[in-house]
């Protein structure tokens, strides 16, 4: 695709709920981060994907995170039995070649969640 | 682990210049500078690499220096739309980890 695509876009949940947020990444592009953005701070890293397999799930706040990606595409982000602490906006981003240094990131719209 | 950045914010007047500073802790091969604005994805502004490279993008250039494992941002005769919280990006091991960001409002 053109860009780097999240869906949805707003997704109010209560506490308790699981949710899926998805992420289509810029076709071509090898590798696939999902970030944490809470309000007014910095970007915190969630789980890296190369291709299918994720080298790095150090990032992942709890075991109620999951994600996986299918066909070194599309990646799902999972969150079960949200907190309000799960509260924030959750940012996709993917580069073309991981290895490579001359590879920035390019980021989807994100997918602001919020519990209630 | 994180990249520092410095100042944490700062306020201009249009035209006015800014230089942000991204530290690391551990070896830098290469920084990647970011702009978001608010409500906004981060967009990527500009790539470093080794050797003390430096690059403009604009009025926006920017320098490294891998063995003081820093490189920094300077924006010059700022304008309205370089407003934003700026991040420096680095490549580690799996992980690409983003500074602590620095937030940038130019006043008119």
């Amino acid at each position: 695709g053109a860009g780097v695509s999240q869906s949805p876009s707003n997704k109010v949940t209560e506490k308790g709920k699981d949710v899926e947020l998805r992420c289509d990444p810029i076709s071509g592009h090898t590798a696939l981060y999902w970030y944490r953005q809470s309000l007014g701070q910095g970007l915190e890293f969630l789980i890296y994907f190369q291709g299918n397999s994720a080298p790095d799930k150090s990032g992942l706040p709890s075991d109620r995170f999951s994600a996986e990606r299918t066909g070194g595409s599309v990646s799902t982000l999972t969150i079960q039995r949200t907190q309000q602490e799960d509260s924030a906006v959750y940012l996709c981003a993917s580069s073309f070649d991981p290895g490579s240094y001359n590879s920035p990131l390019h980021f989807g719209n994100g997918t602001r969640l919020t519990v209630t | 682990q994180q990249p520092v950045q410095s100042p944490q914010a700062v306020i201009l007047r249009e035209g006015e210049d800014a230089v942000i500073n991204c530290s690391s802790s551990k070896a830098l091969y290469s920084v990647h500078w970011y702009r978001q604005k608010h409500g906004e994805a981060p967009v990527f502004l500009m790539i470093l690499l080794k050797g003390g490279e430096q690059k403009g993008h604009d009025k926006i250039s920017a320098s490294f220096n891998e063995k003081k494992q820093q490189s920094s941002l300077y924006l010059t005769a700022s304008q309205l739309s370089y407003s934003g919280t700026y991040f420096c990006g680095t490549l580690g091991t799996y992980k690409y980890i983003f500074g602590t960001g620095t937030r940038l409002k130019v006043l008119a």
